[in-house]
């Protein structure tokens, strides 16, 4: 399948602090990326749709100023929380569509923030 | 908007037996069904998945099949490794919608 690159993996920060988390899609262009957030033993819980070249579609209750999206370029999105409090701690995972017309969606790795 | 509700939350099986998840969903706009495994630590991966003009499809040890009437569909996976021991999650999609909806997920534990 298609392959998601997510980095970094593991990420500490002091409370304050921003971070930058970055989605690549290696093989494939993506025009529609998403960011989920998973605690632990949950399911994953979408934060926004990131589309190449326009604002990002945050779903409800999530901040938008909090956890900036940017989607630059067809193989690449970031999200940036900014910020970061202890509550913000979490495992971040970004997805990308492997073809519009067939559907698929790829995973990367996830990204394990701690904010102290 | 889509619901996808998944059971049983914990599954555990003997290496050797089989092991089954179903989910349901409510939208019958949804018009596809992926399958995702999640170790411990990592992001979900597709082991497979299955297209609404589809009943049934095998890969291997691991088929899913779907029931668009009763809007449900269910993942098989046959002669269970302790490989296999992994959190599964079932999801719904459609082309023109494009987001997913997850379900809450499957703990599977294979014991030797």
């Amino acid at each position: 399948g298609a392959v998601v690159s997510q980095h970094p993996s593991r990420v500490i920060c002091k409370s304050g602090t921003s971070v930058k988390i970055e989605c690549r899609s290696l093989d494939f262009q993506a025009t529609t990326m998403f960011w989920y957030r998973q605690f632990p033993k949950q399911s994953l819980m979408l934060m926004a749709t990131s589309n190449e070249g326009s604002k990002a579609t945050y779903e409800q209750g999530v901040e938008k100023d909090k956890f900036l999206i940017n989607h630059a370029s067809l193989t690449l999105s970031t999200l940036t929380v900014t910020s970061a409090h202890p509550e913000d701690s979490s495992f971040y995972i970004c997805s990308a569509r492997g073809n519009m017309a067939t559907g698929e969606l790829f995973f990367g790795e996830g990204s394990r923030l701690t904010v102290l | 908007g889509e619901n996808v509700e998944q059971h049983p939350s914990t599954l555990s099986v003997q290496e050797g037996d089989s092991a089954v998840i179903k989910c349901t969903y409510s939208d019958s706009a949804s018009n596809y069904f992926p399958w995702y495994k999640q170790e411990l630590g990592k992001g979900p991966q597709l082991i497979i998945d299955i297209r609404s003009n589809v009943g049934e499809k095998k890969d291997q040890r691991i088929a899913v099949t779907l029931n668009k009437t009763a809007k449900h569909f269910s993942l098989h996976i046959t002669e269970t490794q302790p490989e296999d021991s992994a959190v599964y999650f079932c999801a719904a999609s459609s082309f023109s919608w494009g987001k997913f909806q997850f379900g809450a997920g499957t703990q599977v534990v294979v014991t030797p």
